[in-house]
Formats: structure tokens, sequence, C-alpha cells
């Protein structure tokens, strides 16, 4: 059953830990993302990455790093520097970057307590 | 810099009543649309694209919108909502810079449709 996996669910941090958030595709695509959902504001993207080994920050990248050692893996870090954590993620694929339909996965909702 | 923006932040309609969600994007270059729908407890998933070709477009869930340049627009509608349409829709555009694209979307704001049966 292909598509986006994205774990946990539900994460509490405490204040100044660092968090890594999973996000995992077997569609075989090439591109990956990170959004950032808040009520009233949209998505707005952290990182992308079009391929393998590579990766370019999006319009909120600050307090966020990510790698992309593999192509079916996007792991996104949450540091201690992002000011206003708490937030539901969301991770998307697409076949390539020029295709740009994205698939999204469930979401995880980070609350920092 | 590029912005998607929806007018409507929260509609609320009895079923069968027709909808129209509006959606502008600021960009004179080429572009790729689309919307999306997030339904209660869902993935966001894809409503319809436009990419180029026909400017009506059609899907899923008779759900349809038109790409008129001229006004940078890319509305939504559909003639006669359901009480299973209630959700939370997006309109994303893809701006294609020069020869490349790295595929981002910028998304508008959202609107919460709550449909009452």
């Amino acid at each position: 059953d292909g598509g986006i996996t994205q774990s946990p669910k539900y994460l509490f941090r405490k204040e100044g830990q660092n968090v890594t958030l999973s996000c995992e595709q077997n569609l075989n695509h090439d591109a990956m993302y990170w959004y950032r959902q808040d009520p009233g504001q949209g998505l707005r993207l952290i990182y992308y990455s079009q391929i393998v080994n590579d990766f370019q920050k999006g319009d909120i990248a600050e307090g966020y790093s990510v790698s992309r050692e593999k192509k079916e893996s996007f792991p996104l870090t949450v540091t201690s520097a992002q000011k206003n954590p708490t937030a539901f993620y969301l991770c998307a694929s697409s076949i390539s970057p020029s295709y740009n339909e994205q698939f999204f996965g469930p979401g995880t909702r980070l609350t920092v307590l | 810099a590029q912005s998607v923006s929806q007018h409507n932040h929260h509609v609320i309609l009895s079923e069968a009543a027709s909808l129209e969600l509006g959606c502008n994007y600021s960009y004179g270059g080429t572009v790729n649309l689309f919307w999306y729908v997030q339904y209660p407890g869902q993935h966001l998933q894809l409503l319809l694209k436009y990419f180029s070709g026909d400017p009506l477009v059609k899907g899923i869930k008779g759900f349809e919108a038109e790409f008129i340049k001229s006004k940078f627009s890319f509305n939504l509608r559909k003639p006669s909502v359901q009480w299973s349409d209630t959700a939370e829709y997006f309109c994303a555009v893809n701006a294609r810079e020069g020869s490349s694209n790295t595929g981002k979307l910028i998304f508008g704001q959202g609107t919460t449709l709550q449909v009452k049966p």
C-alpha cells in the first residue's frame, strides 16, 4: 500500500529540547517537502528536497533542520531555536519538482510545553 | 513575493446551496494551480489541478474550477453542496521561474466550509 507515513501522530516536548519528526514515502518520489500548518495561515514551506542528498530552505526555515540521506526518508528536526514550535507539521512528496502535484502525509501535531 | 489569497475564511451553507470559493494569486508568469481539501481527521488531498489547456477543470466529487488568467484567479465551484463537503479548502500555486521548477507550492490561508444538513 503506497503512501506517506509520518510518525508520531502527536508529540509533546519540553521547551528547549530538540525533536525529530519522521517522514517516509514508498512512492518512489524524487521530491519531498515539509510544511507547517497554523490556523488561519494555511501551509507554509519549511524545507524541500528535489533529490536525495540535496535540500533547500523554504519560507520559514529558521529553527529547523533536515536531512535527505535516502530517497524515501526526509526527517525534520525542530530545534530549540524555533521560537514558536507548537504546530501541525505536514510532509509531502511529488514525483519530481517539475510535476508538482504533491501527496501529503497524515501530519504530526507537535506541542511544546 | 508571490502570494495566494483566499477571500472567504469561513463559509456556512445549507445542503443543496451552490458554492464558490475565491482564490487570487500574485504572479505574472506561468503557473500551475491546485485546490486541496482537508476533511476532518483526514489527509490533505487533491481536489483538482490546472497545468494548461482548458481553463475550466473538473475534479473529484463534482467540484470544478475556472482559471481566469487576466484576473489571476482560480475560483472553486460546486453547484450543490452536501453535508459531506464540510472541510477546509486550500488553494495553491506553483510559479514556474525560468527553465527550472523547484516544485514549491504557495498556499492560501484556507477556507473552512461548514454545510448544514
